[in-house]
């Protein structure tokens, strides 16, 4: 199916283990991004990539690895899970007129 | 001081109301503004694009921009109980033109009761 797809959809995991969350689209889109979503703060952006090989940070970056090989796929990495870290994620990606997002990955971080 | 603001609220109106759902920005040189609908466990989706100053009309949705004030707003007509959502304003950062980041107000809940 065409769109963007985030796995999985809840992850639990401890504090201080690494964990990645997965977003992949189909359009083919250059730019990508993810953001966190959280209560009295709205969506915040992590990071983005222009393109495949091409990223950026951006408001709330610390804490968080991205890579980007392929232009479908745009993994979000955590490399030491904090409680501060709970949160929903969101995968987007765009094109001329707006993002699409993914349903999101609720995380819990305990 | 926020880039963009939105009252969280939330906000309660009955069917058939017009809803006024409102957002201000500091940076006059965002160029496309956008609004989002986010469902409860989901994630958002985009309800209008607008560039420039001006009103764009779809359906019973009609978002204003007014850069001189750096205001802009989403109205909703006869709102429906399916309308019941979070809304969030976006706008894009300077030279990304509307592919590039966008910076997203905080969201207003709104709640449409029968």
């Amino acid at each position: 199916d065409a769109g963007i797809t985030q796995s999985p959809r809840y992850k639990i995991t401890e504090t201080g283990r690494q964990v990645t969350l997965m977003c992949h689209q189909t359009w083919s889109h250059s730019y990508m991004f993810w953001y966190r979503q959280d209560l009295g703060h709205g969506l915040r952006l992590i990071y983005y990539s222009a393109a495949a090989d091409i990223t950026d940070k951006g408001e709330v970056p610390d804490g968080y690895v991205v890579s980007r090989s392929k232009t479908e796929n745009f993994p979000l990495t955590l490399e030491s899970a904090t409680r501060s870290q709970t949160s929903v994620y969101f995968c987007a990606s765009s094109a001329e007129g707006g993002y699409t997002f993914g349903s999101g990955t609720r995380l819990t971080v305990v | 001081q926020k880039e963009v603001e939105q009252d969280p609220g939330p906000l309660s109106v009955p069917e058939g109301a017009i809803v006024s759902l409102n957002c201000t920005y500091s940076n006059s040189a965002f160029q496309y503004f956008m609004w989002y609908r986010q469902y409860s466990r989901k994630g958002p989706e985009l309800l209008m694009y607008t560039y420039s100053s001006g009103n764009k009309e779809d359906g019973r949705f009609t978002a204003q921009v007014d850069k001189s004030s750096k205001y802009i707003s989403l109205f909703i007509r006869d709102s429906q109980p399916s309308d019941s959502a979070t809304y969030l304003c976006a706008m894009t950062s300077p030279g990304s033109g509307n592919t590039g980041k966008l910076i997203f107000g905080q969201g207003t809940t709104l709640q449409v009761k029968p």
